[in-house]
């Protein structure tokens, strides 16, 4: 089955900077790649997605970037604000199959 | 619209017992799936239906089993309680169950099994 990567697992950054959190996958035929972020004792929420025909999309201060040759995609999170703070997930749709398969999170501390 | 519900919000249980836990999705949607979430796991994929078929099931044992009703509200069973099954347990639903649609998830309920 599908086996996602995702590193780090805690990022602690500065108000102000940059935030980036990446992700590997194994089944090449994946196509759709969501990124989830969960706050302390909330429901994971859809923040942006990216097809595997795109490389790039942009939402304000969020981008989600995708090597489909190397099998991987990233997070990129700038000037980041203490409200960023949360566990974000990635996850990937299987090639075949309606069965999402998350990363196990990375918990993001923005410092004021 | 109203979002996706869950009930029970909490439940706690004692090991052997059976719980079954209920979804209601987004109205008009019709694909509901369901994950356990753990610390030590993350988010764990259990089973999704659409239009009261399972079309797809994680890697659990027997004891997890689900179903959906007509109006796409959703249940899922977990019989012989183990302690390992304490859990956030989370649904999700989308519109028309195609393969790249967002999910929207529930609040989840949260199972302590003692």
């Amino acid at each position: 089955g599908e086996n996602v990567e995702q590193h780090p697992s805690t990022l602690s950054v500065q108000e102000g900077d940059s935030a980036v959190i990446k992700c590997t996958y194994s089944d090449s035929a994946s196509n759709y790649f969501p990124w989830y972020k969960q706050e302390l004792g909330k429901r994971p929420q859809l923040i942006i997605d990216i097809r595997s025909n795109v490389g790039e999309k942009k939402d304000q201060r969020i981008a989600v970037t995708l090597n489909k040759t190397a099998k991987h995609f990233s997070l990129h999170i700038t000037e980041t604000q203490p409200e960023d703070s949360a566990v974000y997930f990635c996850a990937v749709l299987g090639g075949s199959n309606y069965k999402l398969t998350f990363g196990k999170g990375t918990l993001l501390t923005v410092n004021p | 619209k109203a979002g996706v519900t869950q009930t029970p919000r909490y439940l706690i249980k004692t090991r052997g017992q059976q719980v079954t836990l209920s979804c209601s999705p987004i109205s008009g949607h019709r694909s509901v799936s369901w994950y356990q979430q753990t610390p030590g796991q993350g988010l764990q994929f259990l089973f999704e239906y659409f239009s009261e078929t399972q079309r797809n099931k994680g890697n659990f044992p027997g004891r997890f089993s689900g179903r959906q009703f007509s109006n796409s509200r959703s249940e899922m069973n977990v019989s012989t309680l183990e302690l390992g099954d304490s859990a956030l347990y989370l649904c999700a639903s989308s519109e028309s169950g195609t393969r790249e649609e967002t999910q929207y998830f529930g609040p989840g309920t949260r199972l302590l099994v003692l």
